[in-house]
């Protein structure tokens, strides 16, 4: 299975739902991402968790709140988000980087959670 | 700020053309990747090239890296109206642990 999964495909919140993305992978894969995507932009890196911890949270606002359960979930929480959140949120897993050997970057993406803040 | 960036940003060829893009990067690497989005959807992963590697191929791409220019250019050989589709080159930075997407192409293929 080299599939990761996300749901919802689309989300509509008003800026006050509280609301929650989902990513799934059966890789094995120890290493789970979270990016931001607008239109016509490259993904932009929000949190990686490597061993279920969290490991880079790039300046993201709190009303993101990451969630890692177990080593083939991860969640995105949703909060008193802004117009300007809306986006294509995408989750992709990894092999973490073997320390001192080859890396092993490549990243398997999920098709994305399309999410729209009224 | 943004570790790759691509030229051009868009392209419109005719199908059975190839098409080629430019990566640039700013610091040293450990690898360099190539990904595949189709409109809205999730990346996919179509090559990896490692810093001590000058080329690469797989079926009709064709990978370059030249760490002294810290660029990198992606040739897609007798293109077809499935390869349309944004493409991106994302960089592992030497010792860093995030990968870093750039701006992107844009590659139309006219049947």
């Amino acid at each position: 299975d080299t599939e990761v999964t996300q749901t919802p495909k689309h989300l509509v919140m008003g800026m006050t739902n509280k609301k929650s993305l989902k990513c799934e992978q059966h890789m094995g894969h120890r290493a789970m991402y979270w990016y931001k995507q607008k239109a016509k932009k490259p993904p932009e890196l929000m949190f990686v968790y490597s061993y279920e911890k969290l490991s880079i949270n790039e300046s993201v606002p709190s009303r993101f709140s990451p969630e890692c359960p177990n080593s083939s979930l991860l969640n995105l929480h949703l909060h008193a988000l802004q117009p300007e959140d809306s986006a294509l949120y995408l989750c992709a897993s990894s092999q973490p980087r073997l320390a001192g050997g080859r890396s092993t970057d490549t990243q398997y993406f999920g098709p994305g959670t399309r999410l729209t803040v009224l | 700020s943004q570790q790759g960036e691509e030229d051009p940003q868009a392209l419109s060829i005719q199908e059975g053309e190839n098409a080629t893009m430019n990566c640039s990067y700013k610091t040293s690497i450990n690898n360099l990747q190539w990904y595949r989005q189709n409109s809205g959807r999730g990346l996919v992963h179509l090559i990896l090239i490692r810093s001590n590697e000058r080329e690469k191929h797989s079926g009709r791409l064709r990978v370059t890296l030249d760490t002294s220019k810290k660029s990198s250019s992606l040739l897609i050989t007798a293109s077809r109206a499935a390869d349309t589709a944004s493409y991106f080159c994302a960089t592992a930075p030497t010792g860093g642990f995030k990968t870093i997407f750039g701006a992107g192409t844009r590659l139309f293929v006219k049947a």
